[in-house]
């Protein structure tokens, strides 16, 4: 079965640092990109941005541009989505998306990560 | 644009056919692909370029674009239809992926 796992809801602090991840299980990993979606609470979905997991390209968003990093250890088949700094904002739920190469639509999607920044 | 536009909310009978429309400059070069997502959990792709569907999505769903608007349509909604749906292509750069805002669909 294709799909990607996410892993669990985390709750941190302002000012932490947090590491979320999706793994790929059932396909080529390095065969699609990988997208990222933040969902806040309550609200619609927004585009974070992407990563090729065969070379580690990525493109993100303006929005998002320097508050995340996004990296890939394909050896494990796992992309990941790192903050060094956390802000109460960044309160929401966390999705990756698969998208293949020669389709234009995110066609497989992680369970979601809750991330709660809370002081 | 750097947007897509859709309407907050349509409703339809049990049964009846429904459009939920989605506008923006992009969608003149980028076919949009839709996502239904019901309460507490993940989005899921129900159409996307022409008018595809993965597997597993019922043919009561199909997309279509004119000019600058794509639109879902929905022929004979059903309850398990009552959702979230959002649509997404990329920006008139070509780099960018724009959601539009959603549309919460309630099945009467």
């Amino acid at each position: 079965e294709v799909q990607l796992v996410q892993s669990g809801a985390e709750v941190k602090k302002p000012g932490e640092s947090l590491r979320i991840s999706c793994k790929g299980s059932g396909y080529n990993f390095i065969s699609h990109w990988i997208y990222w979606v933040r969902q806040l609470p309550g609200k619609g979905l927004e585009w974070m941005g992407r990563i090729d997991p065969s070379d580690s390209y990525t493109n993100y968003s303006p929005s998002f541009q320097g508050h995340v990093t996004l990296s890939v250890d394909k050896s494990i088949s796992t992309a990941f989505v790192q903050w060094s700094s956390l802000k109460a904002s960044d309160t929401a739920i966390y999705y990756c998306a698969r998208r293949p190469r020669d389709w234009d639509a995110l066609d497989i999607w992680g369970q979601g990560t809750m991330v709660t920044v809370s002081s | 644009s750097s947007e897509l536009t859709q309407d907050p909310a349509v409703s339809v009978a049990l049964g009846q056919t429904v459009r939920i429309t989605c506008q923006g400059d992009s969608l003149r070069i980028y076919y949009a692909s839709w996502y239904q997502q019901k309460p507490g959990q993940a989005p899921v792709l129900v159409t996307y370029d022409k008018n595809y569907r993965p597997s597993g999505i019922p043919d009561r769903f199909s997309g279509s674009t004119s000019e600058n608007t794509a639109s879902l349509t929905i022929t004979g909604a059903q309850a398990e239809d009552e959702a979230d749906y959002y649509c997404c292509a990329r920006d008139s750069s070509g780099d960018q992926l724009l959601f539009g805002r959603g549309t919460k669909l309630t099945v009467l």
